[in-house]
C-alpha cells in the first residue's frame, strides 16, 4: 500500500459543486501539504499543516479550505468549484527532520465543467 | 523570497545520449536543493537532494547533480539516457529561511527518442 494515499484519483464535477479531496498517510509525519499542478506552472502550494492544530495558507489558497482531522489525515475542499480549479492536486508529507524533503501521493485529477 | 528557474520547458534527447537539465535558484542562505521526477500518471519521486557537504550528489536511477554556489545552480545530469527516463523533472529549493517548505520550478519535460 502507498504511504500517502489520495482519494479520489479522478473526479469530474460541475461548476458550483462542493468537492473534497482526501489524503491519508502512514508515514507518521507531522507535516502535510496540498499542492496544485498545472501544465507549465509547476507545483504551487495551496495549504500546509505542521501539526493537527496548525493550518497555514500557501500562495494560492483562495477558493480552497482544508481540514486536518488527525495526524494522518488532511483534506482539501473546494466549497464552490469553478472551471479554473481544474488541475492535478497532490498531497505531500514531510518529517520533523526539517529538511523539506517531501513524500507525495499519486495525485487527484479534478475536472470542473 | 525563494524561487527556482528551470529554463528549459522541453528537452529532447536520443536514447544513450547524455543529459543535463538546468536549474537556477534564488535563496538568501544556504539552500536545500532537490530534484524530483514525475512519470506519466504518477506522483513525484525524489531523485536526489543536497543539504551540505560534497557538492556533487548521487541519486537514484543513475542521476547526479552538482551544486554550484557561485552560479546559484543545481543542474541534473545523466551520462546515458534510457527510454524509461522520459518524464517531467522538477527542481525545488528550500531551507530554514522558508520553514523548510520547498518552492518548485515549473518543470522540464524530457522526451527520449529511440
Amino acid at each position: 500500500d502507498a504511504d500517502v494515499t489520495q482519494t479520489p484519483r479522478n473526479r469530474i464535477t460541475k461548476t458550483g459543486k462542493r468537492i473534497m479531496l482526501e489524503c491519508s498517510q502512514t508515514k507518521g509525519h507531522d507535516r502535510m501539504y496540498w499542492y496544485r499542478q498545472d501544465p507549465g506552472l509547476g507545483l504551487r502550494l495551496i495549504y500546509y499543516s505542521f501539526d493537527v492544530k496548525d493550518i497555514n495558507k500557501g500562495e494560492i489558497s483562495d477558493g480552497y479550505s482544508v481540514s486536518r482531522q488527525a495526524q494522518a489525515k488532511f483534506s482539501l475542499s473546494l466549497e464552490s468549484a469553478i472551471p479554473n480549479q481544474t488541475a492535478l492536486y497532490f498531497c505531500a508529507t514531510s518529517g520533523t527532520g526539517n529538511t523539506g524533503e517531501l513524500f507525495f501521493g499519486e495525485g487527484s485529477r479534478l475536472t470542473v465543467l | 523570497a525563494q524561487s527556482v528557474t528551470q529554463p528549459d520547458i522541453h528537452i529532447t534527447v536520443s536514447e544513450g545520449a547524455s543529459l543535463e537539465l538546468r536549474c537556477n535558484y534564488s535563496y538568501g542562505a544556504t539552500p536545500y536543493l532537490f530534484w524530483y521526477v514525475q512519470s506519466p500518471g504518477q506522483g513525484l519521486q525524489l531523485l536526489l537532494k543536497y543539504f551540505s557537504g560534497d557538492t556533487l550528489v548521487q541519486g537514484i536511477k543513475g542521476f547526479e547533480a552538482e551544486f554550484k554556489r557561485s552560479q546559484s545552480s543545481f543542474n541534473l545530469r545523466k551520462p546515458s539516457v534510457h527510454w524509461s527516463d522520459a518524464a517531467e523533472y522538477f527542481c525545488a529549493v528550500g531551507g530554514s529561511g522558508g520553514s523548510y517548505i520547498p518552492t518548485f520550478g515549473r518543470g522540464t519535460s524530457l522526451i527520449v527518442h529511440p
